[in-house]
């Protein structure tokens, strides 16, 4: 049982380059999120999925566009990389969306972009 | 929105137990209690949640006093491989995930 698997590990960009997240889960979980995490800071919400074909924003989606492309998976693109979006970015899922009771979020590894 | 505040850092030694207080004084009536432990190059990882009194699993205890305005995560007899970060979050009964907010998180250090 893999849980949540992100792609690519590590990711390095130049200024103005796009590229996609790809995050898919094997839970059979409704909810899907995306999160960045900067240096010593915790993590911050940009984007996430309460149920398949809905999307909403977070705390941070400036700059960011998602796709919720089945129940499994669940994709964060940058449609023009700026350094200011150098961050590990981090797919979680989760059984339900509306209470976190018995419902906690499962994370993968991360993935760790860079942009010059 | 149910902000928490915790202790940038805390060290302690192996064996010993270790206590992380976190305060929610806003804590809203149908608020759960969660906490999540990160390992460096790892996602967050799920590792007890409460609503009130006392909860234990077989990594950890949460104690939540009457008022609910604070709780303390209890490691016991840490060993080093218990170094991390870990988050106290609040919220998720009425408004949903995308108003859980992670705060910086209280970075633990085992030492031998």
């Amino acid at each position: 049982n893999a849980g949540v698997t992100q792609t690519p590990k590590f990711q390095v960009l130049k200024t103005g380059q796009s590229m996609t997240l790809q995050c898919a889960q094997d839970m059979n979980h409704n909810s899907m999120y995306w999160y960045r995490q900067d240096p010593g800071m915790g993590l911050r919400l940009i984007y996430y999925s309460a149920s398949e074909g809905t999307t909403d924003k977070g705390e941070v989606p400036n700059g960011y566009n998602v796709s919720r492309l089945n129940k499994r998976e669940f994709s964060l693109r940058l449609e023009s990389a700026a350094p200011s979006q150098t961050s590990v970015y981090f797919c979680a899922s989760s059984e339900v969306a509306l209470s976190s009771y018995n419902s906690p979020l499962h994370f993968g590894n991360g993935t760790r972009l860079t942009v010059t | 929105l149910a902000k928490t505040t915790q202790p940038i850092s805390m060290d302690s030694y192996e064996g010993q137990e270790v206590n992380i207080t976190c305060s929610h004084n806003n804590i809203a009536t149908n608020d759960y209690i969660t906490w999540y432990q990160q390992f460096p190059s790892q996602g967050p990882r799920f590792i007890i949640q409460g609503y009130k009194t006392k909860v234990t699993n077989e990594v950890a205890s949460l104690f939540i006093p009457a008022d609910r305005k604070s709780s303390t995560l209890s490691l016991p007899r840490v060993s080093l491989s218990d170094t991390a970060v870990y988050y106290c979050l609040v919220g998720g009964s009425q408004e949903g995930y995308n108003k859980l907010i992670f705060g910086a998180g209280t970075r633990l250090a085992v030492h031998p």
